[in-house]
């Protein structure tokens, strides 16, 4: 079983403020990511990492940001939330591919369901 | 065209049948195949993989590859209620070793 931890599961959170979803991961993987998904939708790409200091935008625009000091450890952070961001947000992490071109498995963690006021 | 696609559903099939699931992608370079089960307001978890050509078993379920034909199916056999989830079908793109793309995901309902 994958051990991907996500903090808070459920934030609400008036429009303006400054939040921090936090993701750590225990199995050592070097990428990490963040989706973004709401209700009966598709999963987007918002953030990846391939290992510390490194992060990239990905696929669907987002206004939040993403750092990665630490192998186990990739938050996002939204300066200033709108009614716009509200949504889930999962992150996920897989190891390095079993050869070159392929890719190994994602384990999601279990999400935080942000609601903006 | 998407790159990966998936009918949305909800395919509907009674407790105790087949349920077979499609997937088609666009990048005939793609070598890494997965499906994801997700049930409402949770998070996906991997059902399988499948990177060679074929088919792939694993316990009721059977992951099916075609890369002539860029598409790839699950089956689900002796489906039950509890199998009533949204199945994403994702997909590693040749040159983009480290990112996954998904399908809209396909909706299904096992009737009792």
């Amino acid at each position: 079983e994958a051990d991907i931890y996500q903090t808070p599961r459920y934030l609400v959170i008036g429009t303006g403020k400054k939040i921090t979803l936090e993701c750590s991961q225990t199995m050592g993987h070097d990428k990490m990511y963040w989706y973004q998904q709401d209700p009966g939708m598709e999963l987007h790409l918002i953030h990846y990492s391939y290992g510390v200091n490194s992060t990239e935008k990905g696929d669907l625009s987002s206004e939040s940001t993403v750092s990665r000091i630490r192998t186990e450890h990739f938050p996002l952070t939204l300066e200033s939330a709108r009614p716009s961001h509200t949504s889930q947000y999962l992150c996920a992490s897989s190891e390095k591919p079993r050869w070159s071109g392929g890719m190994n498995e994602q384990f999601f963690g279990p999400g935080t369901r942000l609601t903006v006021l | 065209q998407k790159e990966v696609e998936q009918n949305s559903g909800p395919l509907s099939v009674p407790e105790g049948a087949i349920a077979s699931l499609n997937c088609t992608y666009s990048d005939r370079g793609s070598q890494s195949f997965f499906w994801y089960r997700q049930y409402s307001g949770k998070s996906p978890e991997l059902i399988m993989f499948i990177y060679s050509n074929g088919d792939k078993e694993d316990g009721r379920f059977t992951a099916q590859l075609n890369k002539a034909s860029q598409y790839v199916s699950l089956l689900i056999r002796d489906s039950q209620p509890s199998d009533s989830a949204t199945y994403l079908c994702a997909v590693n793109l040749s040159g983009n070793t480290g990112k996954l793309i998904f399908g809209q995901g396909t909706t299904l309902q096992v009737k009792p």
